[in-house]
């Protein structure tokens, strides 16, 4: 079955630092690729996505290259702000009669200034 | 453009009560999506619809849950009766039929006590 595995939080690190969180996945065929985001309190919202190989998707400073060589969707921003602190969650879509998402179990990012 | 509509935000219901979450999608979306997030977790498909068709309800635990989306847009999810274990966040989301890119609603965040 599909299944997605991140980092384990939580991520803390110093305004303007550099940012990685890792994630790889295994699905059959050729997945589309996600990265969410939740804020506290709130539902997710799309941050970015890729639908195919070596596809970069990309939003907000947030970037993620689909690698299929290496089953994995690492989400990298350059410099973060005390506003990016929420819970990221990668999640596929392999579609093909499968349903829904398949989702990480979240990567919780601190932000400190 | 209006996102998807949950309601109520939270719910607080004592054990064995009934409770039931609603949700509109976005307009035009004919693929409606309920998700279970547990506490640290990711989201997990309860079932999808398209158009008023349930086409997946295996993740759904049928001798308390139910659903309904009578008219392919405004659609339903009941528990009856709520146990302590319920205790999550319901979240609602929609796609166009076919689509690969899911919105999310806000949630609502059961407490069973």
């Amino acid at each position: 079955g599909n299944s997605v595995t991140q980092m384990e939080g939580p991520v803390t690190l110093s305004e303007e630092a550099f940012l990685t969180i890792n994630c790889t996945y295994t699905a059959t065929g050729y997945p589309s690729l996600f990265w969410y985001v939740q804020y506290p309190g709130e539902g997710l919202q799309l941050l970015l996505k890729a639908t195919k190989a070596d596809d970069k998707g990309s939003n907000k400073g947030f970037e993620a290259t689909y690698r299929k060589e290496t089953t994995s969707f690492h989400l990298e921003k350059g410099s973060v702000q005390v506003s990016d602190s929420a819970v990221y969650f990668c999640a596929l879509y392999s579609g093909g009669g499968a349903d829904g998402l398949t989702f990480g179990k979240g990567t919780h990012l601190i932000i400190q200034p | 453009e209006a996102g998807v509509v949950q309601s109520p935000r939270y719910k607080i219901i004592e054990k064995k009560q009934p409770v039931a979450f609603w949700c509109n999608p976005i307009s035009g979306h004919n693929t409606l999506y309920w998700y279970l997030q547990n506490l640290g977790q990711g989201p997990e498909l309860l079932i999808r619809y398209e158009n008023e068709e349930a086409v997946d309800d295996s993740q759904l635990p049928k001798d308390r849950f139910s659903a309904e989306r009578l008219k392919g847009v405004d659609s339903t999810l009941k528990i009856q009766p709520a146990e302590l274990g319920d205790s999550a966040v319901y979240l609602c989301a929609s796609s166009l039929q076919g689509g690969q890119t899911q919105y999310f609603g806000p949630g609502t965040r059961l407490l069973v006590l």
